[in-house]
This record gives C-alpha cells, structure tokens and sequence, in this order.
C-alpha cells in the first residue's frame, strides 16, 4: 500500500537553530500538508501546498515557518529559528482530490533544547 | 470557529465488548468527516463519510454519518486488545485547502 515517507524519525535541536523536515507524499496526490501534535494535544493543521503555492496555513505558521517542493517527489517544512514550543510531532500527509486517499506519515519527533 | 468535540476522551472496555464513539462538529460548509486511528505514530485512515445515513463498514467498524446531527459515531463490535488506540475524528470543510479539524480523539483501551 502506498505510504507517505517522512525523515528523520526524530530530531534534537538548539533553539535558535534552522531544521528542516523532510516529506516524500504518495506519488500521485496532488494536495499536500503539514500537522503537528505537542504531546497530549490535539492534531493541528499547519499549511496545506497545492499546484507549488500554499493553498491554506493556520495562525500557527508564522514567518518562522516555510514549505517548499524542491523536486517532482520531496515536500519540506522549514522552521527557521526553533522555540522550546516548536517541539512537537509533526506530520506530513497528502491526499488526492480533497480528502480522498488523506493519508499521514509516520511523523518525526521535533525537540528543542 | 470550526470545532470538532469527540466523546468519552476515554474508555476502558474488556474484549468482546462493544463501543460506540462519539465525534460532534461546528463547521461552516462541511464536505466530510474523516474517522483515523492512532497507535503510537501515524493516524491510519479508517472512514471518510460525506453523506447522511450511509453507514460505512469495515470488518468490525462501521460508522454513520448524522448531517442533521451535525454528529458521527464509530462502532466496534467483539472488540479485540489489538483495537487499543486513540481515535481521532476530524471534519474537512470546502474551500479550506483541504485542511482537516480534528478532535481530541477517544482513548479506548480494550482488557484482555
């Protein structure tokens, strides 16, 4: 069954520093997304990219945060400058025509120190 | 604001038993309710229902959808250890960008 990869499993930073999260979605889905969970907490929305432009973001992705389509396969989120409250599981999905085929990644686990 | 409320937060049940989840929703123009499970990473996809009545069924699940309810319930018949999971309901509007609501998700731990 077709799967959304995502690397690495888990990542430890220095606040302050840039980390970039690194998504492969399913190869033919057109939508793709960015979620996280703070630990006990509810799955939030991020960003969702379509057509190589961001088609929707939350209050949550601010400036420090960026998305980009390198090549016709990677999608990554780029926290620029990371807060203690940046730490999180983060979530890549893709899904075809609107919430057909939604499908999540396994996650990695963000941790500033 | 779009809300998305799930109910119990948790439930403790034996094996064999039988659960229903509860997902309420306040969306404006709603498109379709999404039922995932969530063990220790990824929430794996279980449902995605979009219209009233039409009961969606999968081995042991099943879910409906209550458009006049503004509602959905999951059920999950001689419930296994296996079924111990987080279950996340989330509520995809039109116009969003594909963006999905979820709940806080229903814990359910299933005794042997």
């Amino acid at each position: 069954e077709p799967e959304v990869t995502q690397t690495p499993s888990h990542q430890v930073t220095q606040m302050g520093q840039e980390v970039i999260l690194r998504c492969v979605p399913i190869s033919n889905h057109l939508y793709f997304y960015w979620y996280r969970q703070i630990l006990g907490q509810k799955v939030e929305f991020l960003v969702s990219f379509y057509n190589n432009e961001i088609s929707e973001k939350s209050e949550i992705f601010d400036d420090q945060f960026s998305v980009e389509r390198p090549d016709g396969s990677n999608f990554t989120l780029k926290i620029r400058s990371t807060k203690l409250e940046d730490s999180a599981m983060y979530f890549c999905a893709s899904s075809e025509l609107g919430g057909y085929g939604y499908t999540f990644g396994s996650g990695t686990r963000l941790t500033v120190v | 604001e779009d809300k998305v409320v799930q109910s119990p937060l948790s439930l403790v049940v034996h094996e064999g038993d039988t659960v229903t989840l509860n997902c309420s929703y306040e969306v404006t123009n709603f498109r379709s309710l999404l039922w995932y499970k969530q063990e220790k990473k990824a929430p794996t996809f279980l449902f995605m229902l979009t219209s009233s009545g039409i009961e969606k069924k999968s081995g042991r699940l099943s879910s409906i959808l209550d458009k006049k309810e503004l509602s959905s319930i999951l059920n999950i018949t001689a419930t296994q250890t296996g079924d111990s999971a987080i279950y996340l309901c989330a509520v995809e509007a039109y116009n969003q960008g594909g963006k999905l609501i979820f709940g806080q998700g229903t814990e359910l731990s299933v005794k042997p």
